[in-house]
């Protein structure tokens, strides 16, 4: 099946500082790609998606493009904020056996902003 | 609206104990699901049901039941709880399931099993 693999961290930084999470995946096909965000004592909640190669999606300052050449999908944001403190999750679709679509999640990486 | 909800937050069990988890939304969703979430290992998808009355397995079902006799509910059942169990259980559930929909996600249950 298809899966993801990211960065895990845990990544500290200062405030107003570049942030980047790398992500890739491997699949069949040509699946959605997702970046979830799980702030402290939350669920998770859709941040961005892309749907074919090329596609950006954007959100809150947070940027990622669909690389279809890279199999990549990388987060970024150019200034963050100590409330971007939080775990993100990239994500991919894909098929259960039942033939249903599926969210397949990366293990998380845990963001910490400093002032 | 209240989005997706789920009691208990927390709950703490001994070995062999049963109990249900309770989800339940209010969005008029066909698509329902579980997931444990675990340290290091992200999430994981224990069960789903693209509508009522209809469920089906995900890459971790055992240990679990489900059923869906509403739109609006979608309880997990832990007939005899083990340690491996202990976990973050988080439901989520969108319009139809597909990959375009947004996928909606409850604030979790946090379950100890000794």
């Amino acid at each position: 099946g298809n899966s993801v693999t990211q960065m895990e961290g845990p990544v500290t930084l200062s405030e107003e500082a570049f942030l980047t999470i790398n992500c890739t995946y491997t699949a069949t096909g040509y699946p959605s790609l997702f970046w979830y965000v799980q702030y402290p004592g939350e669920g998770l909640q859709l941040l961005l998606k892309a749907t074919k190669a090329d596609d950006k999606g954007s959100n809150k300052g947070f940027e990622a493009t669909y690389r279809k050449e890279t199999t990549s999908f990388h987060l970024e944001k150019g200034s963050v904020q100590v409330s971007d403190s939080a775990v993100y999750f990239c994500a991919l679709s894909d098929y259960t056996q039942g033939g249903s679509e599926k969210l397949v999640f990366g293990k998380g990486m845990k963001l910490t902003v400093n002032p | 609206n209240a989005g997706v909800t789920q009691t208990p937050k927390f709950q703490v069990l001994k070995t062999g104990q049963s109990m249900t988890l309770q989800c339940a939304q209010d969005m008029n969703h066909e698509y329902m699901s579980w997931y444990r979430q675990d340290p290091g290992m992200g999430l994981r998808l224990i069960h789903y049901s693209v509508g009522a009355g209809i469920t089906d397995q995900g890459e971790v079902p055992n240990g679990y039941n489900v059923s869906r006799s509403t739109t609006e509910d979608f309880p997990l059942r832990l007939l005899s709880a083990a340690p491996s169990q202990t976990s973050v259980y988080f439901c989520a559930s969108s319009y139809s399931g597909q990959s375009t929909d947004t996928q909606y996600f409850g604030p979790g249950t946090r379950l100890t099993v000794l």
